[in-house]
């Protein structure tokens, strides 16, 4: 199993532009969150899928978030237009037991907006 | 709202040594993560609790429900434990909530 898979690994971006991180969550696994990090907040969940379906959007924090769950296998997370503030690491989780059990991170994206 | 504390922030420790992490948090949960994020980032799940203890390796992790808190313990310290530990809560059926970690040096 490779785990969970997210690209591109690391990402600068100037202010402005689009940015899309992409994550593959481990087959059978039907959960799947999106986290940020920063060294002053720390992990924060932005948003979670259940089957597909966003569950809780609550922790996005603008409207220049968005995130998608196209199909099972398949995961987006766009920032539109990218902010230095949104300059972090984005962690991509998924599980296959519930919000009970723990969970396989990816290797995160390393993104930087200058 | 429940707010998850970690101390200390920053331990240095010299090979061989016990070392505790501890973790507090504010309102019941129904379950405590302990996470272990290495320099290079990545993130691994070491324990998740609900009471009593857990032990793998030299990682014990124990649970203090009427307390809200919890312990991370370490036994004879190696190097390669170097790195952030995460202590995360879950509420009810509501997702993780994380603290911001404590960062580890085991030095030889």
């Amino acid at each position: 199993d490779a785990g969970v898979i997210q690209s591109p690994r690391h990402e600068v971006t100037e202010m402005g532009q689009e940015v899309t991180l992409r994550c593959k969550p481990i087959s059978g696994h039907d959960y799947l969150f999106w986290y940020r990090q920063t060294m002053m907040r720390g992990l924060e969940l932005l948003i979670y899928f259940n089957n597909n379906v966003p569950i809780d959007d609550s922790g996005m924090p603008e409207d220049r978030f968005s995130a998608k769950m196209p199909n099972a296998s398949f995961s987006t997370l766009k920032i539109q237009p990218s902010e230095p503030r949104d300059s972090a690491v984005y962690f991509c989780a998924s599980n296959a037991l519930g919000l009970n059990y723990g969970y396989t991170f990816g290797s995160g994206t390393r993104l930087t907006v200058v | 709202k429940n707010e998850v504390e970690q101390s200390p922030q920053n331990l240095t420790a010299q090979e061989g040594e016990f070392i505790t992490i501890n973790c507090s948090y504010s309102v019941g949960i129904s379950a405590l993560h302990w996470l272990q994020q290495h320099p290079g980032g990545g993130i691994v799940s070491l324990f998740m609790l609900s009471s009593g203890k857990k032990k793998h390796g030299r990682l014990i992790a124990t649970i203090n429900i009427q307390e809200k808190h919890s312990s991370l313990h370490i036994t004879a310290s190696h190097p390669r434990d170097s790195a952030v530990y995460i202590c995360a809560v879950r509420v009810g059926n509501t997702p993780l909530v994380f603290g911001k970690g404590t960062r580890l040096s085991v030095i030889a």
